[in-house]
């Protein structure tokens, strides 16, 4: 077990509809990131967030948004949910940014999209 | 061009064989290197990762050629429970985006 949970497990929801998926960090840890993974895909960066900041975003618009609160548990929401969005949304957790070791992941949140 | 690049496989082995899966990566700023591992329906774990030297760890053994961009993964004995997709990932140590490649399916047969 990594220490890094997330909530729902599971999730359905259609098109246009708006989505909090959370996590908790693993002890220790003031970064997370947020992963998202097709079927048959690896998982893409979102975003990350270090102090309560955005560090950094990949290639998503920005109907994908996050949140981190200052005991480091984060939150990603996807507004106007598209069908495309059905994927496993996956949480990570590591030391600090720029720290090129290890991502601890949670269980990950299976989206569906109807 | 994708950041990483892998064959999906499928790789279906017998028991005890050996397998090697490889990556290349497009961005030579690129400084780790890991290989991560997937059961279905679960979370990626690390599985190792991949110096310049080379590195070993039991049965598998990883390997990084700067030069020509490009990682390795040998897994020797093969065993039912390496059953599983093998990701290959990079990072730039510029901060927090760590690049996936579509992973590698291995299937380890009786």
């Amino acid at each position: 077990e990594t220490g890094v949970t997330q909530s729902p497990t599971h999730l359905i929801k259609t098109r246009g509809q708006q989505v909090t998926l959370r996590c908790s960090s693993q002890s220790g840890h003031n970064t997370v990131s947020w992963y998202q993974q097709a079927l048959g895909q690896g998982p893409q960066f979102i975003f990350q967030y270090y102090r309560e900041e955005e560090n950094g975003r990949g290639n998503f618009p920005p109907r994908f948004s996050g949140l981190q609160f200052p005991n480091y548990s984060s939150e990603l929401n996807v507004n106007a949910l598209e069908l495309d969005d059905s994927a496993l949304y996956l949480c990570a957790s590591s030391l600090a940014p720029g720290h090129p070791g290890e991502l601890f992941f949670g269980e990950g949140s299976r989206l569906t999209v109807l | 061009r994708k950041e990483v690049e892998q064959d999906p496989g499928p790789f279906n082995v017998p028991e005890g064989a050996t397998v090697a899966f490889n990556c290349t990566y497009s961005n030579s700023a690129s400084q780790s290197f890991f290989w991560y591992r997937q059961d279905c329906r679960k979370e990626p774990k690390l599985l190792m990762s991949v110096y310049s030297s080379g590195n070993e760890d039991g049965r598998f053994t990883a390997q990084l050629n700067r030069a020509s961009q490009y990682i390795s993964l040998l897994i020797r004995d093969s065993k039912l429970s390496d059953s599983a997709t093998y990701l290959c990932v990079v990072n730039m140590n510029t901060g927090n985006q760590f690049y996936f490649g579509t992973g590698t399916s291995l299937t380890v047969i009786p």
